[in-house]
């Protein structure tokens, strides 16, 4: 089963500033992998897939990088509706699975 | 646009059984490979099973012989039946689509439905 391991657990950060999210896989997933953000009582929503590519809708601020077992999700200018639980799943191997989650808190 | 909404949660006792449901609508529900995904308590998500477009049937091992993934393709509708059911399955449940059809990330989640196990 391939690990994911995202850092920090819990990152405070000012409204305005810039966030960096850390994920790391255990073994190499290529570039199958995604990130979701989670509102609490709220379903996860997809946020950028194959490491990098925006879904439909999310905005710039959000960009993804890294390939193999190291990535990051950068979130460029936090805005107050960013506070949220952010994880990163891979999708190269079964089972599929998922980080322990980076809650984004406000400083 | 794209729903998906689970039903057939509640509270079991353990050893019980319960049957999920996730109607479809805004897709080609045929054309797409389907999951569901889990999220206990407090904690973070777990993928539990999933069906191909092509009807292949994918479990974590923690389910294996226990759950069973099913399609009813007419009704656009996902299904998993939970049988022998532990306290450790309590979470919340959610009906997931895969991008394409034979895997990709999840692009759209229905709202999740409560299962809890528990005497």
């Amino acid at each position: 089963e391939v690990v994911m391991t995202q850092s920090p657990a819990t990152l405070s950060v000012s409204p305005g500033e810039r966030a960096t999210l850390s994920c790391t896989a255990s073994q190499s997933v290529k570039t199958n992998l995604a990130w979701y953000q989670q509102n609490p009582g709220q379903a996860p929503r997809l946020l950028l897939f194959d490491a990098s590519t925006r879904a439909t809708g999310v905005p710039a601020r959000f960009t993804g990088s890294g390939s193999g077992t190291e990535f990051t999700l950068t979130i460029s200018s936090l805005q107050s509706e960013d506070f949220a639980v952010y994880s990163c799943q891979q999708y190269n191997n079964w089972p599929l699975t998922f980080g322990g989650g980076t809650k984004v808190e406000i400083k | 646009e794209v729903q998906l909404l689970e039903s057939g949660g509640g509270l079991v006792q353990p050893g019980g059984s319960l049957r999920l449901s996730c109607p479809a609508s805004g897709f080609s529900f045929k054309n797409y490979a389907m999951s569901w995904v889990r999220q206990p308590p407090g904690k973070g998500l777990e993928w539990v099973s999933a069906i191909s477009a092509g009807g292949n049937l994918y479990y974590r091992d923690s389910v294996k012989g226990r759950f069973t993934i099913s399609r009813d393709i007419p009704k656009s509708t996902l299904y998993l039946q939970m049988n022998s059911l532990r306290a450790e399955d309590t979470a919340m449940y959610y009906c997931a689509r895969r991008a394409h059809d034979d895997g990709g990330c999840f692009d759209y989640w229905g709202r999740g439905i409560l299962v809890t196990v528990s005497s």
